[in-house]
């Protein structure tokens, strides 16, 4: 299994705080990127990443930024959490990507809920 | 835009052959994947079509029509372990997910 850990695994929060989520791997693929995941939408990408500081806004942007200090970690932020935020999030790396992604593989995920 | 078509629920019995179809609209087209989900598990990559035709890996083979825009996955000689959701995903000007097909396996 590709080396991808995600924490924390489980959160609650309330409306309006910020939360932080953390993807960290160890296979110095290049490309990262968050998705959520919510019943009858399938995965929606959120956000990636294609290099340390290089990121790119997805479908799902809207709400949420991501920073990229180490090629290792990637970070994904709700500024003010919302209820609408309520989802499973699931970070993923690629070797390649943009024109020809090929295969990506997938964090464990982190089930946010927002009250 | 890019946007993806699959049926949302499929069943079929223990042995059986299943075919999942997906149809897909995009703009640029790299190659469309398949992945399995287990309930409460993160996405596995199963295969990927980047060129018209029939990938065989397995009990598990992944077809593609560029000119249809049209893919399907089949398995065959299901088992139970093969109740999951399965989602294809179009790599185009953007990487995308369908909505998946939960498939249920009956003894």
């Amino acid at each position: 299994d590709a080396g991808i850990t995600q924490s924390p695994r489980h959160k609650v929060t309330e409306t309006g705080t910020p939360v932080t989520l953390r993807c960290h791997q160890t296979e110095n693929h290049r490309y990262m990127y968050w998705y959520r995941q919510d019943p009858g939408h399938g995965l929606r990408l959120i956000h990636y990443s294609y290099g340390v500081k290089d990121t790119d806004k997805g479908e799902v942007s809207d709400g949420y930024s991501v920073s990229r200090s180490k090629t290792e970690d990637f970070l994904l932020t709700l500024e003010s959490a919302t209820s609408s935020q309520t989802s499973v999030y699931f970070c993923a790396i690629s070797e390649s990507g943009g024109q020809g992604t090929y295969e990506q593989y997938f964090g464990p995920g982190t089930r946010l809920t927002v009250t | 835009g890019q946007s993806l078509e699959q049926p949302s629920e499929v069943t079929a019995v223990e042995g059986a052959i299943v075919q999942i179809n997906c149809t897909y609209q995009t703009s640029g087209f790299y190659g469309l994947s398949w992945y399995q989900q287990h309930d409460g598990g993160a996405p596995t990559f199963l295969s990927y079509n980047a060129l018209d035709g029939l990938e065989e890996t397995g009990r598990f083979s992944s077809f593609l029509s560029r000119s249809d825009s049209y893919g399907y996955l089949l398995l065959q000689e299901l088992q139970m372990k093969d109740s999951a959701s399965y989602f294809c995903a179009v790599d185009g000007q953007n990487f995308v997910f369908g909505p998946g097909t939960r498939l249920s396996v009956l003894p």
